[in-house]
This record gives C-alpha cells, structure tokens and sequence, in this order.
C-alpha cells in the first residue's frame, strides 16, 4: 500500500543509453513531481503535472521529458544520458490548492557509468 | 533572490541533548513551510508544516517547530535527541500556497554521538 512508488530504485546504465523511470501514486493526489537530487544531496523541482497538463518546466536539459498518461502517473524518460545526469530522482505527489503537502517516492538513484 | 537558507550544513550532537536546526527564508509573503526528514537510502518523509494559525506546530517524532514571521525563520526543535535521528533534514518552501513546487534549503546533517 505504498503511498508514491518509483520503479525502479537503483538503475545503472552506460553512456549514451536511453532510460526510463516510472512513478506512481494511489493517494487520489492530481499533481505529480520530479525532483532531482545531486550527489551534494541539493534537490531541486525538475517537472510538475497536474491534472495531466505540465505546470512546471524547470531548466532541465530536453533529453528528460516527462510523461503523464493520467492523474496517477508520470514517469520520467532520459535520452542520451551523461555522466552529469547520475543523481537521486525523487518522483512526488500533493493536491493543488490550499494547505497541501507532497509525499515523496523512495528515489531513483541513477549511476551513468 | 528567493531562497531558503539552513546555515548549518552539519550538526553532531550527544543522544538525550536538545536539538535545533535553523531554517530561513526570503520571500516577500509568508509561503507555507516544511521540514523533511531523509534517512539513509531513504526518501523524504515529512516531518511538520506550517500553513497558518499557531506559529508553533508540533510534528511527528517528537519534533516541533517555530515559525516566526520578522525573522523569517521556521527553526525545527527537539528537546531530547535519539540515535535514530541522525539523518538529512531538509527546509522546504511552497511559494505559491497552491500545492505547485517546493523549494528546499541545501539540508543539514544531524549526527548523533553516544
């Protein structure tokens, strides 16, 4: 009964390489979020969907594009992945409005080797 | 520039002693207010917020903390340390007061000496 799942935890890949990583929340939240974590553990919003619809587009370089099928999921794919692109990527959720908090993933601690 | 500032990037105190961790922001309006935890390997789990009323909440853990508006401070406190409090704990901000993106300080590592 997870709350925010992220598939999968731990992802190793090689330069160049396409990727995906895939989140999921069963909280009935509408808005979902990407955040990244560098390797000084600074995390910063990436992407945010409500309802669907992208709300936030932060500078993130146009090989991450995130994709929402519906309210309950958005998943994350990377092109041409780099050796800077190896961080925590932490996948969220919250209601939009008013008194509202998120509830975080477990991370997706991507290594590009 | 927007910002939340927590100055202390590393904190060592002894198990049973108090604990406070300092979180600043500068924003023009008072944004909601967050403090999260984050274990080893972890995620982020929250520990208490701020919205509005009472300045001082109370949060899961025992934690508590202040919110007080002229200094811009939203500092997390509690009054006896456990060895399994030493984690990351990170001040985060919603500026928007909608639920849109939070924006975190660069975190403070709390370890705990026996």
């Amino acid at each position: 009964d997870t709350a925010v799942s992220q598939t999968p935890k731990y992802l190793v890949t090689q330069m160049g390489n396409d990727k995906s990583i895939k989140c999921e929340q069963n909280l009935g939240h509408d808005t979902m979020y990407w955040y990244k974590q560098d390797s000084k553990k600074f995390l910063k919003i990436m992407f945010s969907y409500n309802n669907k619809e992208l709300i936030i587009n932060e500078t993130v370089p146009n090989r991450f594009s995130p994709k929402s099928p519906d309210k309950a999921h958005l998943n994350l794919h990377i092109n041409s992945l780099e050796l800077g692109d190896s961080a925590v990527y932490f996948c969220a959720s919250s209601h939009r409005g008013k008194n509202t908090e998120a509830f975080f993933g477990q991370g997706t601690r991507l290594t590009v080797v | 520039a927007q910002s939340v500032t927590q100055p202390d990037i590393h904190i060592t105190v002894s198990e049973g002693a108090s604990l406070e961790l300092r979180c600043n922001y500068s924003y023009g309006a008072t944004p909601y207010l967050f403090w999260y935890v984050q274990s080893p390997g972890q995620g982020l789990q929250l520990l208490l917020k701020y919205f509005s009323g009472d300045t001082l909440v109370q949060g899961i853990k025992g934690f508590e903390a202040e919110f007080k508006r002229s200094q811009s401070s939203f500092n997390l406190r509690k009054p006896s340390v456990h060895w399994s409090d030493a984690a990351e704990y990170f001040c985060a901000v919603d500026l928007n007061q909608a639920g849109t993106a939070l924006i975190f300080g660069k975190g403070t590592t709390l370890s705990v000496s026996s």
